[in-house]
């Protein structure tokens, strides 16, 4: 199956510092999606981006799909930011809903 | 307010029982999956079902069993053969939308097995 692999698996960052997070994936995909999980454990959808660029606030996030990655940038980082980051893929040869995590990065924002 | 709604948020129960988590989604999504998260991991993937009545097996389905009689409701069945059950459970749901299939997550189940 397909492979998902992030970066860095930890990031330490001040308040007020910007962040580059990454995501390779194996093979082809048709939807890759971007997750915040708080230290509660309730995930959120960050982004739906198989492919081009978006933004959100503070958050901005690009998916080369031909190179097969994608990078989550946090910009003017805050507490509140904490928590863990999941990138997921579903590959074009797998079949529908079959999402894929990669281990996450978890990044803690000191005050 | 729609959502998904897990229950119970905490469980602990003795090896060798089954055990049933529920999930309830009325955001009126046709596809409902669970996974499962270990500590420090990404989720896997153990069941999804797209419509009523019918389910596949995710990556991880080996000791589990589900259901979808109703189409807001997919509850999961971790039974005694499943040799390491705890774990935190999340159920997710999601409807595509011009081919798009965003997730939509439960606040999840932490079961302990003692």
């Amino acid at each position: 199956g397909i492979q998902v692999e992030q970066s860095p698996p930890d990031l330490i960052l001040q308040e007020g510092a910007n962040s580059t997070l990454r995501c390779n994936f194996s093979d082809s995909v048709n939807n890759l999606q971007w997750f915040h999980q708080n230290p509660w454990g309730q995930l959120i959808n960050l982004f739906y981006i198989p492919s081009g660029t978006k933004q959100n606030g503070r958050l901005s996030a690009t998916t080369v799909a031909t190179e097969r990655y994608s990078l989550l940038y946090i910009s003017s980082s805050q507490t509140t930011d904490s928590g863990v980051y999941f990138c997921a893929v579903e590959a074009t040869t797998d079949s529908w809903g079959k999402l894929q995590f990669g281990a996450g990065t978890q990044v803690v924002v000191t005050p | 307010d729609g959502g998904i709604t897990q229950s119970p948020k905490y469980l602990f129960r003795k090896e060798g029982q089954n055990v049933t988590l529920s999930c309830e989604q009325n955001l009126n999504h046709d596809a409902m999956y669970w996974y499962r998260q270990d500590p420090g991991q990404g989720l896997r993937l153990i069941y999804y079902s797209q419509i009523v009545n019918d389910f596949q097996k995710g990556d991880i389905a080996e000791g589990y069993s589900v259901s979808r009689e109703k189409k807001e409701s997919f509850p999961l069945t971790v039974t005694s053969a499943q040799k390491n059950p705890t774990a935190f459970y999340l159920c997710a749901s999601s409807i595509p939308r011009s081919g798009a299939n965003v997730l939509t997550f439960g606040a999840g189940s932490r079961l302990t097995v003692l």
